[in-house]
């Protein structure tokens, strides 16, 4: 246990598909973040969120949808993805430079 | 444009040997945090560096940060196969480094 929980560990989903990823943390902390990590690319940074508000979106395609209901949840809607948006997804989350991230999504686009 | 350079990519190396990976870049960073990620999970935290030529020690490992704070490595005495995973380094506001892929073998 992280302290960070993602759900679910795996997904697999069509590309017609719309599902969710979803994110909680009960650190205390007042930033998240998701992160992608593909396996022929560094972690990238898709989106911040600062007290609920997002402060950072890394050029992320519209098909990827964040929403921050409190400082607490995070979620990531998917919908029409593509195949090559299989990756690892993981949620962190953040208060006075210490990071916490979850075990992340297995996604999988077919 | 990837703000940090990591070196080796790969590594395997016998347990019982000795290792130091990089953390480069062109770029000052007022801290830079290392982290180990295994297979299935996310990256844990290990050590955050603040002060330019600061040494932290964790058990067998060693980070250290470079004195004009643009580089840091990372030397792990006497590896065993528990060190093996992704090793990366970030700066601040966590963009990270491609990684060291570590392999200790028993």
């Amino acid at each position: 246990e992280t302290g960070v929980t993602q759900t679910p560990r795996h997904l697999v989903m069509g590309m017609t598909n719309k599902k969710s990823l979803k994110c909680e943390q009960h650190l205390g902390h007042n930033a998240m973040y998701w992160y992608k990590q593909s396996a022929k690319k560094p972690l990238e940074l898709m989106f911040v969120y600062n007290f609920k508000e997002q402060t950072e979106n890394n050029s992320v395609p519209s098909r990827f949808s964040p929403e921050c209901p409190n400082s607490s949840h995070l979620f990531l809607h998917l919908h029409t993805l593509q195949p090559e948006d299989s990756a690892l997804y993981l949620c962190a989350s953040s208060q006075e430079g210490r990071y916490t991230f979850g075990s992340g999504t297995r996604l999988t686009v077919v | 444009t990837q703000l940090l350079e990591q070196s080796p990519q790969f590594l395997s190396i016998q347990e019982g040997e000795n290792l130091t990976v990089y953390c480069n870049s062109s770029s000052v960073f007022s801290s830079l945090q290392w982290y180990r990620q295994e297979p299935g999970e996310g990256p844990v935290l290990l050590v955050t560096v603040v002060t330019g030529g600061e040494v932290k020690k964790l058990k067998r490992l060693t980070f250290q940060f470079g004195d004009a704070r643009k580089d840091s490595s990372l030397h792990i005495t006497a590896a065993q196969p528990g060190d093996t995973g992704l090793y990366l380094c970030a700066p601040r506001f966590m963009r990270f480094g491609a990684g060291t892929r570590l392999t200790v073998k028993p």
